[in-house]
């Protein structure tokens, strides 16, 4: 069975600012990706970025990045200059490649409540 | 832009009563799902199906039901609703591809009361 762990229930960051939100997994698959999605209080799920298991490079999407360390098994998310909008509720998510015929699920962390100060 | 429609924002219902819950997809996505999401444990996997009439049982099936009758609709049926399955629910769906990611409605907020 797969699990994410978000040890973080809620962040602080000042505005302008760097912030990294914890993730780490379990797995004993070889072959998996692993996905960040962020919930702004209006509550609609947005996909921010996603890493391969099998990728050489930290993936990065405009200001996310994705720091992935696979011995490890984490893959912590970077938010580079903080803005008040990135005040939302964030979710490591990770799906496990699997036979055809699968319905590709992911398995959700439990979530980060980031808040941007002013 | 994939669009995935969630019949209802609000509902709330008494227990005992039989509850549908309709999500609808517009991109001709085979894969699914229905999460639950409550404060402190994300998103839990209730249903998903990966074909039409197919479905399969997530990590928390109990007391819910699911019908797929036509690709684009996926509904999640409350057989007797309960107040612990009082929480916000959201459809998803996703294509073949292994880096593909889900595609989130805007989540019903279901009371039973």
């Amino acid at each position: 069975a797969q699990k994410i762990t978000q040890t973080q229930p809620g962040m602080f960051v000042q505005e302008k600012e760097a912030v990294t939100l914890d993730c780490t997994y379990d797995t004993s698959d070889q072959s998996y990706g692993l996905f960040w999605y962020k919930q702004p209080s209006s509550g609609e799920m947005i996909f921010l970025i996603y890493q391969g298991s099998y990728d050489e490079q930290n993936a990065t999407e405009g200001r996310y990045s994705l720091n992935f360390q696979k011995a490890r098994k984490s893959a912590n998310l970077v938010i580079s200059a903080s803005q008040l909008g990135d005040s939302a509720m964030y979710f490591c998510a990770m799906r496990v490649l699997i036979s055809s015929g699968s319905a590709r699920q992911l398995t959700f962390g439990s979530g980060t409540q980031l808040t941007v100060l002013p | 832009d994939v669009k995935v429609t969630q019949s209802s924002r609000y509902l709330v219902k008494r227990t005992g009563e039989k509850v549908f819950l309709e999500c609808v997809q517009d991109m001709d996505h085979e894969n699914m799902f229905w999460y639950r999401q409550d404060p402190g444990l994300g998103l839990r996997l209730i249903y998903f199906s990966y074909d039409v009439k197919m479905k399969e049982k997530g990590d928390i099936p109990e007391g819910y039901s699911v019908s797929r009758e036509k690709k684009e609709r996926f509904s999640l049926i409350l057989e007797s609703a309960s107040t612990n399955q009082t929480s916000m629910y959201l459809c998803a769906t996703t294509d073949r591809g292994y880096n593909s990611p889900l595609h989130f409605g805007n989540g019903t907020r279901l009371t039973v009361t």
